[in-house]
């Protein structure tokens, strides 16, 4: 198994621009998540997926969006990116409840000059 | 909401030594808490839990204490060793309930292991 694998790795944008991270996960979990990870600041939540069809906001969801493709799949968009969102961003899957043992993608670092 | 308080931010141990990193969290409800453990360039990685009807967990080198009435848990890694050398995260999730569904992290501790 894989586990959780996202995409791409590093992406470089300009204000403005827009991009989807990709993320993917291989155990048939029901819960998914996207964080951010900033020096200094911990993880927070941006958005999670309690199960397919559903979402809900996190803690920092302004300027994203989300959307829980299938049971596999978790992606998130930046409409038009700006500076402030220079960060590593997580992907995260759970099997159950939300919030329990979750399994972390590598990262995707992200800069928008 | 819940807010995590995690300590030391940076650690420098010699290798052999004992790590323990403590966290406190607020919110008496509270009641599963992970550690994960993140090493450079990846992701946080899961190293071990305890849920709120524990007092104690241990794992090999890894050991992790809660205490429920001082609201506070700590990571305990003994002989400690180079590839222990990583940043560690406590974390705290409250349950069911409203919309408190979300794991709350601390900010993390830089752990150094010297050779």
């Amino acid at each position: 198994n894989a586990g959780v694998t996202q995409t791409p790795k590093f992406q470089v944008l300009k204000t403005g621009q827009s991009m989807t991270l990709q993320c993917a996960q291989d155990m048939n979990h029901n819960s998914m998540y996207w964080y951010r990870q900033d020096p200094g600041m911990g993880l927070r939540l941006i958005y999670y997926s309690a199960s397919e069809g559903t979402t809900d906001k996190g803690e920092v969801p302004n300027g994203y969006n989300v959307s829980r493709l299938n049971k596999r799949e978790f992606s998130l968009r930046l409409e038009s990116a700006a500076p402030s969102q220079t960060s590593v961003y997580f992907c995260a899957s759970s099997l159950g409840s939300i919030g329990e043992t979750q399994y972390f993608g590598p990262g995707t670092r992200l800069l928008v000059l | 909401g819940e807010n995590v308080e995690q300590h030391p931010s940076t650690l420098s141990v010699q290798e052999g030594d004992s790590a323990v990193i403590k966290c406190t969290y607020s919110d008496s409800a509270s009641n599963y808490f992970p550690w994960y453990k993140q090493e450079l360039g990846k992701g946080p990685q899961l190293i071990i839990d305890i849920r709120s009807n524990v007092g104690e967990k241990k794992d090999q080198r890894i050991a992790v204490t809660l205490n429920k009435t001082a609201k506070h848990f700590s990571l305990h890694i003994t002989e400690t060793q180079p590839e222990d050398s990583a940043v560690y995260f406590c974390a705290a999730w409250k349950g069911r309930g409203g919309s408190n569904y979300k794991l709350t992290f601390g900010k993390g501790t830089l752990l150094t292991v010297n050779p």
